[in-house]
């Protein structure tokens, strides 16, 4: 079955790195774009990026861009989402999401999501 | 960037009764390619989101029937035919027009 299991949350200071990762089994990874979306607590849902199946496009919310960025290795399954420069603001749970495809076409939405992991920017 | 305005915020149903969400968006959300992206998705509480609906009305794998969608151009509907106890949660439309992919605020369904 399809599984995505997100890692790398944790409490950081404002101003430092982390990096998430999120680990794919039960499809071909390498064919599947993935998308990033975040939840502040007690909020709601908020898109943070996105990269096509074999990495040639990335796209980002303003909110993040030129801060995080969004890579993957289809050799290990495995998505990336590297985030400098955390702000308060960043605080939230980090969805990875797969994009929707039927019938082997992209259908514009996102049908498997993770469990999430727990990113805290606090001094 | 689209904005997606949901309405109601929240809504107290009666075990078996029907239950409606609409969501509008500030802009069309017809694609170049002739589709329209508008999905929703349910959050139940402490899990991630679930797709139950995509372009409008097609049922995501394993989603009852008794979840329904419609709408055109601005304007869709999610409606729950009886509410069963395990529809409890928060329910969001999403449009994939265009990016960035946006959201509505929520709407959090609740048993009276």
């Amino acid at each position: 079955q399809v599984q995505l299991v997100e890692s790398g949350g944790g409490v950081v200071q404002p101003g430092r790195s982390l990096r998430l990762s999120c680990a794919a089994s039960g499809f071909t990874f390498s064919s599947y774009g993935i998308h990033w979306v975040r939840q502040a607590p007690g909020k709601g849902l908020e898109w943070v990026a996105v990269i096509w199946y074999d990495g040639s496009n990335k796209d980002y919310a303003d909110s993040v861009k030129g801060r995080f960025t969004i890579s993957r290795d289809n050799s290990n399954n495995t998505l990336y989402l590297q985030m400098n420069s955390l702000r308060a603001e960043d605080t939230a749970v980090y969805y990875c999401a797969r994009v929707l495809r039927m019938d082997g076409f992209w259908s514009g939405s996102l049908d498997y999501w993770g469990q999430g992991t727990l990113v805290t920017v606090s001094s | 960037d689209i904005v997606m305005t949901q309405t109601p915020l929240s809504s107290p149903v009666t075990l078996g009764q029907p239950a409606s969400i609409s969501c509008r968006s500030s802009q069309s959300l017809v694609n170049s390619d002739g589709n329209t992206y508008l999905s929703w998705l349910q959050q139940r509480p402490g899990q991630p989101p679930r797709l139950l609906i995509y372009k409008i009305s097609n049922r995501f794998s394993g989603v009852p029937d008794r979840f329904s969608g419609s709408g055109a151009g601005t304007d869709f509907t999610l409606k729950i035919g009886r509410v069963e106890a395990e529809d409890v949660g928060v329910y969001y439309c999403m449009q994939a027009t265009q990016f960035p992919y946006t959201f509505g605020q929520g709407t959090k369904l609740e048993i009276k």
